[in-house]
């Protein structure tokens, strides 16, 4: 399968406990991007990655949230102390990365963290 | 304040009837857009893009079409099929440049019956 994989498919922890999730992308691509998605809304977007380098992260990333790419292939992603409102589907794409001429991601199957 | 918007939470047709996913934006910067479908507890699958240098874009059964001026574009699915059941998500990003990032709307679920 060469496909975008994540790891684990599902989390349970209580509150305060930290967290940690895997994305390993296409093997080609170069761009990886995580997004949170919670019910009833569409994927937003958390942080992206041009190799090794994060280059953007959202506002809706706090300071207990930290993602990592190092040396450019798998990423985690990181919640501290986390809180009920975490809860959510943590979904990661890549892309080949084609500025100026579109840019197709591809998803994994997510990781659905519940914090109780 | 939503960029991307999906009015319709739902929609239902008929098994070989057309179905019709609309989507509108209010960003100018947006130059290019995408459809993904997504099924209960997996990550959205992409389906058709469209670039703004463009009006329709086909690919099997489905079609995209986008007009500018009005900031909208609409996604038909002919025939429907009781296996394009899942919820439609619209996308847009801006490619001048940046990450890219894309920006979802809320999602459309489409039922198709037999």
């Amino acid at each position: 399968d060469t496909g975008v994989s994540q790891d684990p498919r599902h989390k349970i922890t209580k509150r305060g406990q930290n967290v940690t999730f895997r994305c390993d992308p296409i093997s080609e691509h170069n761009r990886l991007y995580w997004y949170r998605q919670t019910l009833g809304q569409g994927p937003e977007f958390l942080t992206y990655f041009q190799n090794e380098a994060q280059l953007e992260k959202s506002r809706l990333l706090s300071d207990r949230f930290s993602a990592e790419r190092p040396k450019g292939s798998f990423s985690t992603l990181e919640i501290q102390r986390t809180e009920q409102g975490d809860s959510a589907m943590y979904l990661c794409a890549s892309s080949l990365g084609s500025s100026g001429r579109g840019n197709e991601q591809f998803f994994g199957p997510g990781t659905r963290l519940t914090v109780l | 304040d939503q960029q991307v918007k999906q009015n319709s939470p739902s929609l239902s047709v008929q098994e070989g009837r057309i179905s019709i996913l609309n989507c509108d934006y209010t960003n100018s910067m947006f130059d290019y857009f995408l459809w993904y479908k997504k099924y209960p507890a997996e990550g959205p699958t992409f389906l058709i893009s469209i670039s703004s240098i463009k009006d329709k874009n086909e690919d099997g059964r489905f079609t995209v079409f986008l007009n500018k001026s009005a900031k909208h574009l609409s996604l038909h699915i002919v025939p429907s099929q009781p296996g394009d059941s899942a919820v439609y998500f619209c996308a847009a990003s801006g490619t001048q440049g940046g990450s890219e990032k894309l920006v979802f709307g809320k999602g459309t679920k489409l039922t198709v019956n037999p």
